[in-house]
């Protein structure tokens, strides 16, 4: 099966600072991968997918991720942190098994404190 | 962009009622959609795929006999709780694609459903 892993429940960063939101894939074949930002009570937004070329994948509101076969991993980054960054924040992985929909990591809570 | 609209984002209803869950694409076609659960604080369980004009595909564990699952037409899916109780008390979100199968998910603002 196609899954991810957030090994972080929650990521606490100063304001200013650079952030990074762990995650690891494992996946028979290419990986499909994703990021979404959910706020409170809110649906999933997404911020930025990596299906093939270049490792580092730029997204929407300053967020990158970088890919990384050999470690398996997909973290998302970015370099200097906002308070209305706080969020929740999940990797997903596409799943060929079940008509192409995400499967998704458990989430990783992000405080940024001013 | 592609907007997918969730109607009502709050319901509490009664024990034993049935409660219907609107999820529409406004401005795309989506020959198919996905509805989650989430529970609090914890991640997005897939429920089931919604195929237009077709029966839907549930998950392994999800009964769908109580998940009632209906996509009509390209831009309207339904999910009605039958006969909900209270450990179906949860946040449900549907989402659509557009475009190919490598095209990322767009999310509806998700419906809290309370059973008391």
């Amino acid at each position: 099966a196609q899954s991810v892993a957030q090994p972080e429940d929650q990521v606490n960063v100063a304001e200013g600072n650079p952030l990074t939101v762990k995650c690891t894939y494992s996946v028979s074949g290419n990986p499909y991968l994703f990021w979404y930002v959910q706020y409170p009570n809110r649906g999933l937004q997404f911020l930025l997918k990596y299906i093939t070329g270049d490792n580092l994948v730029k997204g929407s509101y300053g967020f990158e991720a970088e890919f990384n076969k050999s470690q398996t991993s997909f973290h998302l980054k970015k370099p200097s942190a906002l308070v209305s960054d706080s969020a929740l924040y999940f990797c997903a992985v596409r799943d060929i098994n079940s008509g192409y929909a995400l499967n998704f990591g458990k989430g990783t809570s992000l405080l940024v404190t001013p | 962009g592609a907007v997918v609209s969730q109607h009502p984002s709050r319901v509490i209803c009664k024990s034993g009622t049935s409660v219907k869950i609107e999820c529409r694409s406004l401005d795309f076609q989506a020959t198919t959609m996905f509805w989650y659960r989430q529970f609090p604080k914890q991640s997005l369980m897939l429920m089931a795929t919604s195929n237009e004009g077709s029966k839907a595909t549930y998950e392994q564990g999800v009964e769908k006999d109580k998940f009632l699952i209906n996509h009509a037409s390209l831009t309207l899916s339904t999910l009605t709780v039958t006969s909900a109780h209270p450990e179906d008390s949860s946040f449900y979100i549907c989402s659509a694609r557009v475009g190919q199968q490598n095209s990322p998910l767009h999310f509806g603002n998700g419906t809290r459903l309370t059973v008391t």
